[in-house]
């Protein structure tokens, strides 16, 4: 089946810093989401981006959808402690069921911040 | 509103038993979906539904079984419980299938086969 490509798998760092993920498809998306998992919860939805090159912030969040429709990237400005969790992409193919297609999940970055 | 409610949270099951997972949304939602989620992974698509009465396979759904008799509630069952089993369900739901409308995700239930 489809595959989403999510990098770093996982990411250490000192709060305050700025943090960057990404993730790629060989096909192309329609739609990218981007959710954060905290331990013992579902899936909470960040940010949702409906057109390629379309740049969408949610406070110190910025994701972007790449003009290919094939990549989609997370920014995290000044990481504060409760911004651990895991970060997980998205996509949504015609390809992959239903008319608007089912969702892909990325394998999701683990996000660790130290105080 | 109370939003997508999974139970049970937790469960162990034997090889071999059989149980339901309820979901239960009260958004009035057509969509609904179970995932399983394996250690390190992202979430894996079992069965959706696009409203009562129909539902319609996903990436992995051998072993596992749903109905939608009400636009409420999306019950999943395992009949034969296998140690591949062992993971994560999270359950979820969405207005329509417009690409604008993200999914509502319920917390999860942990299942663990032994």
């Amino acid at each position: 089946g489809q595959q989403l490509n999510q990098s770093p798998q996982s990411m250490f760092i000192q709060e305050g810093e700025d943090v960057s993920m990404n993730c790629t498809s060989s096909s192309i998306f329609n739609t990218w989401l981007w959710y954060k998992q905290e331990p013992g919860e579902g899936p909470v939805l960040l940010i949702a981006l409906y057109k390629a090159g379309e740049l969408t912030s949610n406070g110190r969040l910025t994701a972007q959808f790449g003009i290919t429709r094939k990549d989609s990237f997370l920014n995290i400005s000044a990481s504060i402690p409760s911004d651990v969790g895991i970060y997980f992409c998205a996509g949504r193919s015609r390809n992959y069921g239903g008319s608007q297609g089912n969702l892909i999940f990325g394998k999701g970055t683990k996000l660790s911040v130290k105080p | 509103n109370a939003g997508v409610t999974q139970t049970p949270k937790f469960r162990i099951l034997k090889i071999g038993q059989s149980m339901t997972l309820q979901c239960a949304q009260d958004m009035n939602h057509n969509y609904m979906y179970w995932y399983r989620q394996d250690p390190g992974m992202g979430l894996k698509l079992i069965y959706y539904s696009v409203g009562a009465g129909i539902t319609d396979k996903g990436e992995v759904p051998n072993g596992y079984n749903v109905s939608r008799s009400t636009t409420e509630d999306f019950p999943l069952r395992l009949e034969l419980a296998a140690p591949s089993q062992t993971s994560v369900y999270f359950c979820a739901s969405t207005k329509g299938d417009s690409r604008n409308q993200p999914q509502h995700f319920g917390d999860g239930t942990r299942l663990s086969i032994l």
